[in-house]
């Protein structure tokens, strides 16, 4: 079955330094999207994207955000100076077009930042 | 703006047994996706059952089932023949059907107890 990959499963970073979460979609789906989860809180929105640029994003993208699809196959997000409130579970998910709206989520990497 | 409420945080249930969770939404769209995902202890964020807000009929996977009402704006799960692995966290979640952003409820947390 296909599935959404995401490198590393685990980082950790020192504040003010950059990162960035790898995510390879599944390969015919053409929605891609980041989302963030805060140890024991809700998933939050940060970003969609779809054509080669982002098409949505949240307020908590801000500045310090950027995504990337650098070769067609994977998608980055980077964070340019991160703050000890980036830790959390970041997820990637990938979905296809029209009628199919599952989205299919990475299993995630969970940044902690020191 | 769309949101999403669950408003039990944890629930239990004895194994073989039946549990409901509850969603509700608000929004102002007519046309869109209500979703329930599970996100067992590996993290990875997993549908469970889709429905679209145009049809009538309620979502039926195997042992899972939701009770769609439009008019009340709720959207429950039920869970027949409780089993071991569907201890998780579950979340509901909404897409509007002209978007391509999920909004997540702020989960509950499911124990089957033996």
């Amino acid at each position: 079955e296909p599935e959404v990959t995401q490198t590393p499963s685990h980082q950790v970073t020192q504040m003010g330094q950059e990162v960035i979460l790898r995510c390879v979609p599944i390969s015919n789906h053409l929605y891609f999207y980041w989302y963030r989860q805060i140890l024991g809180q809700k998933v939050e929105f940060l970003v969609s994207f779809y054509n080669n640029e982002i098409s949505e994003k949240s307020e908590i993208f801000d500045d310090q955000f950027s995504v990337e699809r650098p070769d067609g196959s994977n998608f980055t997000l980077k964070i340019r100076s991160t703050k000890l409130e980036d830790s959390a579970m970041y997820f990637c998910a990938s979905r296809g077009t029209g009628m199919n709206t599952e989205a299919f989520f990475g299993q995630g990497t969970r940044l902690t930042v020191v | 703006a769309q949101t999403v409420t669950q408003s039990q945080p944890e629930m239990s249930v004895q194994e073989a047994e039946t549990v409901t969770l509850s969603c509700t939404y608000d929004t102002s769209e007519s046309n869109y996706y209500l979703f329930w995902y599970k996100q067992p202890p590996s993290r990875q964020m997993i549908l469970v059952i889709r429905q679209e807000a145009y049809k009538q009929q309620n979502a039926t996977e195997n042992r899972f089932s939701v009770n769609f009402q439009k008019a009340a704006k709720s959207f429950s799960l039920k869970i027949s023949d409780s089993q071991l692995g569907d201890t998780a966290m579950y979340f509901c979640a909404f897409m509007k059907r002209t978007g391509n952003q999920f909004y997540f409820g702020t989960g509950t947390s499911l124990t089957v107890i033996p």
